[in-house]
């Protein structure tokens, strides 16, 4: 029983547009969210995060949107770059468990 | 630049034969580190939480007996993969923080042939 789900195995966007990705989640105990980037043969590198408590974070190109009721967060990449392409994992923390509940990810793909 | 270091990077042993995965915190004293295991195109589940001092936390499915974890002091964890069958084959995480986010090493690659 997958709690953090990402839907989109893969998503191809073009350079300088908008890449969402998306995730959702069934356990309503987590308490925080993040999105991680990795390369092949690399750890998870860690981009942003989002509380319970608020329904949207940014940095720079990065923006996490969290919709409570919905139990839906996505990230939001603009411009797009070539160096975005890479795996993105959601997670989320809380909801009874120890370290972090991860998403299956999602294999961005920034084209020229 | 990393905040936690994991070695080695890939390590391939013969079955029957056991390898040990070092886990470090570089700036900061981690009480608590995880680990993680990856298959191909699938997410990172985690294994067990490492305690230091104390006895690890293994998640369900998962033999404690088969993959050992010493934390013994605030900026070292080790997993060591025991009687290693090809099954075994994964890419294993680490990560420790002193709050979220958790940082992560850059994983180890075991090979069991």
């Amino acid at each position: 029983d997958q709690q953090v789900k990402q839907n989109s195995p893969s998503l191809s966007v073009q350079e300088g547009r908008i890449s969402i990705l998306n995730c959702d989640y069934t356990n309503s105990m987590f308490d925080y969210f993040l999105w991680y980037k990795k390369y092949p043969a690399e750890g998870p590198t860690f981009l942003i995060s989002i509380s319970s408590i608020k329904d949207k974070n940014e940095d720079g190109r990065f923006t996490v949107f969290l919709n409570k009721s919905a139990k839906h967060l996505s990230l939001h990449i603009v411009p797009s770059q070539p160096g975005d392409s890479a795996v993105y994992f959601c997670a989320a923390r809380g909801g009874g468990a120890d370290g972090l509940t991860f998403g299956k990810g999602t294999h961005l793909i920034i084209q020229p | 630049g990393a905040v936690v270091s994991q070695h080695p990077s890939r390590v391939i042993c013969k079955s029957g034969t056991s390898v040990k995965i070092e886990c470090r915190s570089l700036d900061f004293q981690a009480t608590t580190m995880f680990w993680y295991r990856q298959f191909p195109k699938q997410s990172l589940m985690l294994m067990a939480t490492s305690n230091e001092g104390s006895k690890a936390t293994y998640e369900q499915g998962v033999e404690k007996d088969k993959f050992l974890i010493n934390h013994a002091s605030l900026t070292l964890s080790t997993l060591t993969v025991t009687s290693a069958h090809p099954e075994d084959s994964s890419f294993y995480i680490c990560s420790a923080g002193l709050n979220s986010p958790l940082h992560f090493g850059n994983g180890t690659r075991l090979t069991v042939t």
